[in-house]
């Protein structure tokens, strides 16, 4: 079973802030991890993802995560905020061996304040 | 470009009257999903299907049908929809080629459903 824990379901930084958005995952077997973003009346997509090789991990516009097995989290970060940030942020896990079965977080709206 | 579609992007109806929404993606992906989203509880798996003529339960399947004739195609059904299928629903697409089986998804844009 898997399963994702989002601390927050509303976030609100300054703009030039740092922005920090947390996932704690649940797996019985190592596993693949994701964020994805959804900005208003648009779909999801696909922010970074760690598939075991570095564990900190780069994505777009400028966003970045860190997977730590000790502690089970892949929390989202970005040295400093924007207003194009604002959106709602998704943290998902899907377990090896189980593809494309993605189980996600309740969400995480980003606010980005002048 | 590579996409996934869904028809229609809004949908409002009554109770009982009979609905499919459209999903097509054109990147040859054997693996294809519906969720949905609702306040609060995320993204939920509605049905999944691994390959044509394949499909399952997701994690609240309830109301729904599905069907996967052919691999670009896997539209959802609501037989008699209920106001508590109003929701934001999303289909998806992945591969799962051995050397790219990482669950990476690739999302439609939407379709909102306001049953009354």
């Amino acid at each position: 079973a898997q399963s994702v824990t989002q601390l927050g379901s509303h976030v609100s930084v300054s703009e030039g802030a740092l922005v920090l958005l947390r996932c704690n995952y649940s797996s019985s077997v190592p596993p693949y991890l994701f964020w994805y973003v959804q900005y208003p009346n648009q779909g999801l997509q696909l922010l970074l993802k760690y598939t075991s090789a570095a564990t900190l991990v780069k994505g777009i516009n400028g966003f970045e995560a860190e997977f730590k097995k000790s502690e089970t989290s892949f929390h989202l970060t970005k040295p400093s905020a924007h207003m194009s940030d604002a959106a709602e942020y998704f943290c998902a896990v899907s377990s090896t061996g189980t593809a494309s079965k993605l189980t996600f977080g309740t969400g995480t709206r980003l606010q980005v304040t002048l | 470009e590579a996409q996934v579609t869904q028809n229609p992007r809004y949908l409002i109806t009554v109770t009982g009257k009979k609905l499919t929404v459209t999903c097509s993606q054109n990147m040859n992906h054997e693996y294809m999903s519906w969720y949905r989203q609702d306040p609060g509880l995320g993204l939920r798996q509605i049905y999944y299907s691994m390959n044509v003529e394949v499909t399952d339960k997701g994690d609240v399947p309830e109301g729904y049908k599905v069907s996967r004739k052919e691999k670009r195609n896997f539209p959802l059904i609501l037989e008699s929809p209920s106001p508590n299928q109003t929701s934001l629903y999303f289909c998806a697409s992945s591969t799962l080629s051995s050397t790219d089986q990482d669950g990476t998804q690739y999302f439609g844009p939407g379709t909102r459903l306001l049953v009354l």
